[in-house]
């Protein structure tokens, strides 16, 4: 099993419709967990980190249930502009600087 | 304020060869890493460091070595270029270890 899964996608919805993505991860001592979006042949930047039971920035919501070992991603009122890639990304407990990155779940919004 | 700098952008290399690519910080981040990142795959570290003379080895440091003199500058160094080397590479930087990462924009290079 894969140390953080991701559904690669296509995801296509039309503008102002709500999406979600969900991540999950193998190991249950990851401590923290962040989304990252990534436009077609350019670098990641961080979305949002995510921290406890989740936290919300606009139309971006990021969840966590260490239960169930997943993190997901809510994005409502979609925009053109939110088309890209978004990438799960897990701290696995054995330091910072072991991040694992997820493969990554595209996302096209259409008019 | 530039943020994460990587030169080159693009680079081709004959299998064997050796070169360097660039890194740099201005924001004085002492966590800087070197990832690559392959199609169908998600960006796995090749090397990282917690601070200038400090460094250490990722999931894939094979043919790659660093270096990490200054806090501004972070080097990846490919000994002998291979094919399986061809991917895109990215430098990245953090102030510190619950901070998100800074990216640069990348070296695409290709080994023939």
């Amino acid at each position: 099993r894969k140390e953080v899964e991701q559904d690669p996608g296509p995801f296509n919805v039309p503008e102002g419709a709500t999406v979600a993505f969900n991540c999950t991860y193998s190991n249950s001592a990851s401590q923290s967990f962040f989304w990252y979006r990534q436009d077609c042949r350019k670098e990641p930047k961080l979305l949002m980190s995510v921290y406890s039971s989740g936290n919300e920035d606009g139309r971006f919501t990021a969840q966590l249930n260490r239960a169930s070992q997943y993190i997901s991603l809510l994005i409502r009122d979609s925009k053109l502009s939110d088309s890209a890639t978004y990438l799960c990304v897990v701290n696995p407990g054995t330091g910072f600087q072991k991040l694992v990155f997820g493969t990554g779940t595209r996302l096209l919004v259409s008019p | 304020n530039a943020g994460v700098t990587q030169t080159p952008k693009f680079q081709v290399l004959k299998t064997g060869q050796s070169m360097t690519l660039q890194c740099a910080q201005d924001m004085n981040h002492e966590y800087m890493s070197w990832y690559r990142q392959d199609p169908g795959m998600g960006l796995r570290l090749i090397h990282y460091s917690v601070g200038a003379g400090i460094t250490d080895q990722g999931e894939v440091p094979n043919g790659y070595n660093v270096s990490r003199s200054t806090t501004e500058d972070f080097p990846l160094r490919l000994l002998s270029a291979a094919p399986s080397q061809t991917s895109v590479y990215f430098c990245a930087s953090s102030y510190s270890d619950r901070g998100g990462y800074t990216f640069g924009s990348g070296t695409r290079l290709t080994v023939v």
